[in-house]
């Protein structure tokens, strides 16, 4: 599976659009992207997964770009209760049944 | 129903001692899966059980023996557990092959485990 980039961390105001990148240049055209994420103590979350076309749930929107090297979590209206660690992991369709974590990234929402 | 639950939640335990973790989820999901997490890092993965049978073992000491008596239950057996195997255990459980792309995984919050 491809291997991906996050920051180590990132700020955000409450109330404001978290944006959390993510790259992921060695894609495959079969592999889709994972967004999880993990609040303190607590087992990780699934958020939402894409392809290549952008998608939207009631948590957040992720935006893939044309060439699918990358993407952005957008948590549109952060809270204190966001504030997690935040983990993009590319999968291949029909590959083995590990979700395999990476090191993520510390989101940290201010009031 | 849409949870993993785990229990306990806290174990600790010496080094001579065996003990159980337990998880169960009535999801209809298929597969489940042991994770393990230490401190500031991310999970990692330890086995996965597919329609009730093992189908990933991560080259997991034999201390830890994992079970699945059934399609909602799975258990992870501990027996002459080191200090260093200290964490929190994560189970978590999909749709079956095939399917498990198409949606995510749902986790439990886990079982922290002490060993003294």
């Amino acid at each position: 599976d491809a291997k991906t980039t996050q920051p180590t961390s990132m700020d955000c105001a409450e109330g404001r659009a978290a944006n959390l990148p993510c790259n992921h240049s060695t894609i495959s055209g079969n592999e889709y992207v994972y967004w999880y994420r993990q609040i303190h103590s607590q087992g990780p979350q699934y958020i939402i997964h894409g392809l290549k076309n952008n998608e939207t749930n009631e948590m957040a929107s992720l935006i893939i770009t044309e060439d699918r090297k990358s993407s952005t979590l957008i948590l549109p209206h952060a809270t204190l209760r966001d504030t997690a660690v935040y983990y993009c992991i590319v999968r291949a369709q029909g590959g083995s049944e590990k979700l395999v974590f990476g090191k993520g990234m510390k989101l940290t929402v201010n009031p | 129903d849409t949870e993993v639950t785990q229990t306990p939640k806290h174990l600790v335990m010496g080094m001579t001692n065996k003990k159980s973790l337990k998880c169960e989820q009535h999801m209809g999901h298929r597969a489940m899966y042991w994770y393990k997490q230490k401190a500031k890092k991310p999970p990692e993965l330890m086995f996965v059980y597919s329609y009730e049978k093992l189908s990933i073992n991560e080259s997991v000491p034999s201390r830890f023996s994992p079970e699945c008596p059934n399609s909602s239950l799975l258990n992870l057996h501990l027996h002459a557990l080191q200090p260093e195997d200290s964490a929190l255990y994560l189970c978590a459980s999909s749709l079956a092959k095939g399917t498990l792309l198409l949606y995510g995984y749902t986790f439990g919050s886990g079982t922290r485990l002490t060993v003294v």
